[in-house]
């Protein structure tokens, strides 16, 4: 069963409209995160977090928040999409100095 | 601020051969972690190996291998008799264990594997 699941595995948003991505982990594991991933790029971290509601802004967080309700779950909520949003999606748990375990990834269409 | 470099964009080899990703990061911390993803043509990512920078002893992990040199700031990734299945985009990180961080993500090489 996997470990990390994300939901929904894929979206088409319109401009200015408000998007949630959702990230679940069975892990147990304190830290999460979310990256993005922009075709032929690697992977940009946006926001992570290591201790429910509490998040931490990555290297891009601009048009972006993150919310961590529960160890288990943790969300990206864009809430002016742009066009420049459409890219594909992955949040991915790990212990503090430990492997990341990566979910199937999100992808995101803004038209 | 950590950065990670992955200068080779693809690299095509012939099956059963041995290839080496090359990987360059700068922290300002002496402790710090190593690690490299594959990325295949599906889209999912797992995790294939690891290098903490206090072990001077390079890791191994089935046929892959590390090339961990502290001193120039490296960590290049070995396949060893390498297979179809090989060929995926391969990711290096990096964590710097202060603050709670993160780990960043060089650009990633995409490795094609010819029979």
């Amino acid at each position: 069963e996997a470990a990390v699941t994300q939901s929904p595995r894929s979206k088409v948003a319109v401009t200015g409209g408000k998007v949630t991505l959702s990230c679940h982990q069975t892990n147990n594991h304190d830290y999460m995160y979310w990256y993005r991933q922009d075709t032929g790029h690697g992977l940009r971290l946006i926001h992570y977090s290591y201790v429910a509601d509490s998040t931490e802004k990555g290297d891009i967080p601009d048009g972006y928040k993150a919310s961590r309700p529960s160890q288990e779950n943790f969300s990206l909520i864009l809430e002016l999409a742009s066009l420049s949003q459409t890219a594909v999606y992955f949040c991915a748990s790990s212990e503090r100095d430990a492997e990341q375990f990566f979910g199937p990834g999100t992808r995101l269409t803004v038209l | 601020a950590q950065k990670v470099t992955q200068t080779q964009t693809s690299i095509s080899v012939m099956e059963k051969t041995t290839v080496t990703m090359d990987c360059v990061y700068e922290t300002r911390d002496s402790s710090y972690f190593l690690f490299w993803y594959k990325q295949t043509a599906s889209g999912e990512i797992v995790f294939l190996i690891r290098q903490d920078s206090y072990k001077k002893e390079n890791a191994t992990e089935g046929h892959y291998s590390l090339n961990f040199q502290k001193p120039k700031s490296s960590i290049g990734l070995i396949i060893t008799a390498t297979q179809i299945e090989d060929s995926a985009v391969y990711f290096c990180a990096m964590r710097e264990p202060n603050n709670n961080n993160a780990p960043r993500f060089g650009a990633g090489t995409k490795l094609s594997v010819k029979p």
